[in-house]
């Protein structure tokens, strides 16, 4: 089973829409929760941590749901700037390891 | 934010060369860099973690005499993929933390294709 899985998508939306998507992680005692944004040929870029209460940066609201080992991110108001593949990220260990979804693709239509 | 740069960006080789990638933590002393390869459509997979000064640790199922790692400084580590073979095409790319390790910053990684 891999550690971090997501639905790869695509999610296609128009612009302007709200777009929710989760990723699950298999190992219970992992620690710190990510969302990167990868955009096509690029590096991963941070966008948000996920804390336990749950958090909101702008238009990105993340959650984290320890009992059910899963982790959301939910997109408002939709840009076709968003329009990217976003990947849950989790370090489980103290060694500071991150282990990486296989990412989801939101495209974000005129 | 900090920046990570890496050299080459991109690189066509023949089979049977050997291939290095320098990753430059440009602003801060990265006490630890990491490498990772990415193949089309999947996940980012750790080949394994440098530390300054000491010999890389790789994760499982990597060969560490093909990808060879050299962590001289604080600023720069080097990974070189040695008798590349078409199966190595791939996007590497590697990642540094400061002292306190609580970020990893990105380069913008090195696209392999190996004819």
């Amino acid at each position: 089973r891999k550690e971090v899985e997501q639905d790869p998508g695509p999610f296609n939306v128009p612009e302007g829409a709200t777009v929710a998507f989760n990723c699950t992680y298999s190992n219970s005692a992992s620690q710190s929760f990510f969302w990167y944004r990868q955009d096509c040929r690029k590096e991963p870029k941070l966008l948000m941590s996920v804390y336990s209460s749950g958090n909101e940066d702008g238009r990105f609201t993340a959650q984290l749901n320890r009992a059910s080992q899963y982790i959301s991110l939910l997109i408002r108001d939709s840009k076709l700037s968003d329009s990217a593949t976003y990947l849950c990220v989790v370090n489980t260990a103290n060694d500071y390891k991150l282990s990486f979804g296989a990412g989801t693709t939101v495209t974000v239509r005129a | 934010g900090a920046v990570v740069s890496q050299h080459p960006s991109r690189v066509i080789c023949k089979s049977g060369t050997s291939v290095k990638i320098e990753c430059r933590s440009l602003d801060f002393q990265a006490t630890t860099m990491f490498w990772y390869r990415q193949f089309p459509k999947q996940s980012l997979m750790l080949m394994a973690t440098s530390n300054e000064g000491s010999k890389a640790t790789y994760e499982q199922g990597v060969e560490k005499d093909k990808f060879l790692i050299n962590h001289a400084s604080l600023t720069l580590s080097t990974l070189t993929v040695t008798s590349a073979h078409p199966e190595d095409s791939s996007f590497y790319i590697c990642s540094a933390t400061g002292q306190k390790q609580e970020t990893q910053y990105f380069g913008p990684g090195t696209r392999l294709l190996v004819l």
